[in-house]
């Protein structure tokens, strides 16, 4: 059965940094991409990135560009989206999902995490 | 930046068919995907590749495309369809983007 498990909630203040993480199990966590996805409170869905963990190759959203780090460890399994310093707007849910291929190029997610709530707030 | 269109809200009585549209100008050259989320759930994929169901979905949900215009369709709605729906494609880069979303009232 695939899995997807995130890390749980976080509360932190503007200006810390924070990492969260994704551990896949039930399949090959090498052979597909991993993808993250923003919602803002009350708002929509919003893609952020992609990351193929067999040789990390990483495809950003322009939106999100510059502004967090997808990264992965293949020994374990596991992805991480990072800050280096937050920002009130960066209070969401954020969710990881395995990535497939539709066309070249373009992806779509067919098993996702149950979300990672970020909160940040002085 | 590439945007996809979807109506804010569609409502239905139970029994009957509903109809989420999604336009985007690269649709006729990309395939779509919508998404299934219900209030603090996460999202669940419904439709690929336009029109192909994932296996645990039921029959009632339906895909279809006609040039830059995308359609989910449930016939025969239930209470338990009551959701937010969100249409998924990808840019001339490959970049994926969602749709805005669109609440399906089971009145």
């Amino acid at each position: 059965e695939v899995q997807l498990v995130q890390s749980g909630a976080e509360v932190k203040k503007p200006g810390e940094s924070l990492k969260i993480s994704c551990k896949g199990s039930g399949y090959s966590f090498t052979s597909y991409w991993i993808g993250w996805v923003r919602q803002m409170p009350g708002k929509g869905l919003e893609w952020m990135g992609i990351i193929y963990p067999g040789d990390s190759d990483t495809r950003y959203s322009p939106s999100f560009q510059g502004q967090v780090t997808i990264s992965a460890d293949k020994s374990i399994s596991t992805a991480y989206l990072q800050w280096s310093s937050l920002k009130a707007s960066d209070t969401a849910m954020y969710y990881c999902a395995r990535a497939v291929s539709g066309v070249v190029a373009s992806y779509y997610f067919d098993y996702w995490g149950q979300g990672t709530l970020v909160t940040v707030s002085s | 930046s590439y945007e996809l269109t979807q109506p804010p809200s569609v409502s239905v009585s139970p029994g009957q068919t509903a109809r989420i549209t999604c336009s985007g100008d690269a649709l006729p050259k990309q395939y779509a995907y919508w998404y299934q989320q219900k209030p603090g759930q996460a999202p669940v994929l419904v439709i690929y590749k336009d029109s192909e169901r994932p296996s645990g979905i039921p029959e009632r949900f339906s895909g279809s495309s006609s040039g830059t215009t995308v359609t989910l369709t449930i016939s025969g709605v239930q209470a338990e369809d009551e959701a937010d729906y969100y249409c998924q494609s990808a840019d001339s880069s490959g970049t994926g983007v969602f749709g805005g979303g669109t609440k399906l009232t089971v009145l």
